[in-house]
Parts: C-alpha cells; sequence; structure tokens
C-alpha cells in the first residue's frame, strides 16, 4: 500500500535555474493537488487536477510556475527562473474521488533557492 | 471568502494533561472543517473532520474537535498529552464545501509536549 510519493525530497537551486519536482499519486486516485508550504506557516493551494485536467490554478503565484498530469496519474511542477521567494516546501495531495475526500499528502519536497 | 484562524501558535503541556488548541472559522456557508497533524520529515495526516454530521466529532488517537456554530469554533482537544503527540497541528477549511475540496490551512500550532 504506498503512499503519496514525491522526488526530489531536497532540491537545491541557484537563482535563475528551472527546477521541476515529481509526485506519484496514489493509484486510481481522480484528484491530485500542489500546495506550497513557506517557513513556518500553513500550506497553501497552488493547483488542482481532475484525472489530466487542470481544473483550478489560481494559486500559482506567478507564470513562472506551470504543472501537468498528462496521464492522469504522475504530475509534475516545474519552477522557472526560480527565485529566493520561491524557497519553501512543495507538498503534493491525492484524493479518491471529489466532494469532500479525504486527501493524502505526501512528504513534500524541499526547495532551497541560494 | 472561507478562512481559519489558529489562536495560538505554540501550546506546551506536560505528559498526562489536557491538550487544547483553538481555532475559529470564517465562512460564509455550511462549512466542512478539518484538523490535520504534521510531524517532523512526515507528510500531513488527517485527525479528524467535520462535514455537517455530529457537531462533537471523535478523530484519530484520541483527539476529538466541537463544532460550535454560535462562536465560530472548532477547538481540538485530547484528554491526555503522550509525548508522540509532539508537532504541528493545523485546522483547515474546504473551499468551497461539497466542491473538490480545495484546503485552506490555519497558520498551525506547534504543540510541545514535555515529561
Amino acid at each position: 500500500g504506498a503512499g503519496v510519493s514525491q522526488s526530489p525530497r531536497y532540491k537545491v537551486a541557484k537563482r535563475g535555474q528551472d527546477v521541476a519536482l515529481r509526485c506519484d499519486p496514489i493509484s486510481g486516485h481522480v484528484s491530485l493537488f500542489w500546495y506550497q508550504q513557506a517557513l513556518g506557516q500553513g500550506p497553501e493551494f497552488l493547483t488542482y487536477f481532475q484525472n489530466e485536467a487542470q481544473l483550478d490554478k489560481s494559486g500559482l503565484p506567478s507564470d513562472r510556475f506551470f504543472a501537468e498530469r498528462p496521464e492522469g496519474s504522475v504530475s509534475t511542477l516545474k519552477i522557472q527562473r526560480t527565485q529566493q521567494e520561491d524557497s519553501a516546501v512543495y507538498l503534493c495531495a491525492s484524493s479518491k474521488g471529489l466532494a469532500a475526500s479525504e486527501q493524502y499528502f505526501g512528504p513534500g519536497t524541499r526547495l532551497t533557492v541560494t | 471568502a472561507q478562512s481559519v484562524t489558529q489562536l495560538d501558535s505554540h501550546v506546551s503541556v506536560s505528559e498526562g494533561t489536557p491538550v487544547l488548541l483553538r481555532c475559529n472559522y470564517s465562512s460564509s456557508y455550511s462549512p466542512s472543517l478539518f484538523w490535520y497533524v504534521q510531524h517532523p520529515n512526515k507528510g500531513l495526516q488527517l485527525l479528524l473532520k467535520y462535514t455537517s454530521a455530529a457537531t462533537l466529532v471523535k478523530g484519530i488517537n484520541g483527539f476529538e474537535a466541537e463544532f460550535k456554530k454560535s462562536e465560530t469554533s472548532f477547538h481540538l482537544t485530547k484528554p491526555s498529552a503522550h509525548m508522540s503527540d509532539a508537532a504541528e497541528y493545523f485546522c483547515v477549511v474546504s473551499d468551497p464545501p461539497g466542491g473538490y475540496n480545495k484546503l485552506i490551512f490555519g497558520a498551525g500550532t506547534r504543540l510541545a509536549v514535555h515529561p
């Protein structure tokens, strides 16, 4: 019974580099969410996928952030031209259904931009 | 807009004493409310959820929370703290309730348990 996995667990990027963060949701889960958790804060919503469709990207902080889930399973969050303010833990969550389904969270990727 | 406010950023208790973590919510709908726990280097775990059934909700590990509409509160309690309860706790509201469940987190309360 594998849970949600994320890779890499830690990423150090120099300012201006592009990064790609991967999320493997629980098999068969329809919904996938990305959240950003800054140090000492609660997670904040970034984007939501229902299968391969990105239905809500209202939380993406800038056009440097891009997410995809092309086959409705694995998702990638890409950040272009990273900035120091992008330093955070990026959390992925998946849920089986739609309304009010429990979200299962991965361990997160800690991104540090130097 | 939905929001939650956690009234304490840090709470410290002795092992075996009661735990109270306070949360107030703001919602224009009948809210769906959750408590999540985050242990270091582990993923967020759901403790309990309220979705307009019983106002007293029981969760895992002996935690429970009571939904009080008149006070717009959803405080988390446990009768007797254990050392393993030391973690970060988040009060959460879903937006919109009954929709695809985008979660809005509070800032968190760090619970310390000392012997």
